[in-house]
C-alpha cells in the first residue's frame, strides 16, 4: 500500500531564510502524481506545487521549488525567501491516476520575524 | 468559477441529532472526496466518488456515517446519530478525472457535537 511521510511535525525558519521540508513515499508504481498542498490558519486547503513523476525536471512554483528523487522516493519542498504568510500546516500528497490521494501527517512551518 | 462550496461553514448540534453535510463540486470534476480533519488524527479520507459511484468507502468510521452522490453536482455526508468525537472539520474536495489530478476543496465545515 502506498505510504506517504513527513518526518518533521514542526518547523520554523527566520523571515527571509530559506526551509526545506521532507517526505518521502512508498510505492510500487512509475506512474503517479506528487502534490505540496498548504493550509493556513484560515483552513482553507490549497495547492503549493505538484510534480509528474514521469518528468525528470524539478517543478518551480516562483519561491517555492521541489527536490523529486524518483529512485529514492523523496518529494522535499524549498521555500525561499520565506515570508510571515507562509506560516501553515504542509501536507505532502501522493495520487496515481484517478485513485485516492494519500496525505501525510503534515509539517507545522512557523515563520519567526 | 466558484470552487467547491460546502454548506453549513459551521454546525453545532447535541448528541443524537443527526448531522448533513453538504456539498457542491466543481462543475465538470468527476471526482469527489470527504475528509475529515482532527488534531489528533490529521486529515482522514472518509469516502470517495467517481462519476457519482461510491469507490472506496473504507474510511468511513461506523454505521453511522454515511454518503450520498445523488448527481454529478451535489453530494451529502450524514451523520446519524451524532456523537461528541464526531467534532471535527469536515472537508469536501473535487477533481477531474483526467488531466490535472489535483484536488480542489472546499472551505470546509466545522461540526461541534455537543
Amino acid at each position: 500500500a502506498q505510504t506517504v511521510t513527513q518526518s518533521q511535525p514542526e518547523m520554523s525558519v527566520q523571515e527571509a531564510e530559506t526551509v526545506t521540508l521532507s517526505c518521502t513515499y512508498d510505492t510500487s508504481e512509475s506512474d503517479y502524481y506528487l502534490f505540496w498542498y498548504k493550509q493556513p490558519p484560515s483552513r482553507q486547503m490549497i495547492l503549493v506545487i505538484r510534480q509528474e513523476a514521469y518528468k525528470q525536471q524539478n517543478a518551480t512554483e516562483n519561491r517555492f521549488s521541489v527536490n523529486f528523487q524518483k529512485a529514492a522516493k523523496s518529494f522535499s519542498l524549498k521555500i525561499s525567501d520565506s515570508q510571515l504568510g507562509d506560516a501553515a500546516m504542509y501536507f505532502c500528497a501522493y495520487r496515481r491516476g484517478d485513485d485516492k490521494i494519500i496525505f501525510g501527517k503534515g509539517t507545522r512551518l512557523h515563520i519567526l520575524p | 468559477d466558484a470552487g467547491v462550496i460546502q454548506s453549513p461553514r459551521h454546525e453545532v448540534t447535541e448528541m443524537g441529532q443527526e448531522v448533513t453535510l453538504r456539498c457542491k463540486p466543481i462543475s465538470g470534476h468527476n471526482s469527489l472526496f470527504w475528509y475529515r480533519q482532527t488534531m489528533m488524527r490529521g486529515l482522514e479520507l472518509l469516502i470517495y466518488f467517481n462519476n457519482n459511484v461510491p469507490i472506496d468507502d473504507s474510511g468511513m468510521p461506523e454505521d453511522r456515517f454515511s454518503a450520498k452522490m445523488p448527481n454529478a453536482s451535489f453530494s451529502t455526508l450524514k451523520i446519524q446519530p451524532s456523537e461528541p468525537r464526531d467534532s471535527a472539520v469536515y472537508f469536501c474536495a473535487s477533481s477531474p478525472q483526467q488531466g490535472a489530478n489535483e484536488q480542489f476543496f472546499g472551505p470546509g465545515t466545522r461540526l461541534t457535537v455537543l
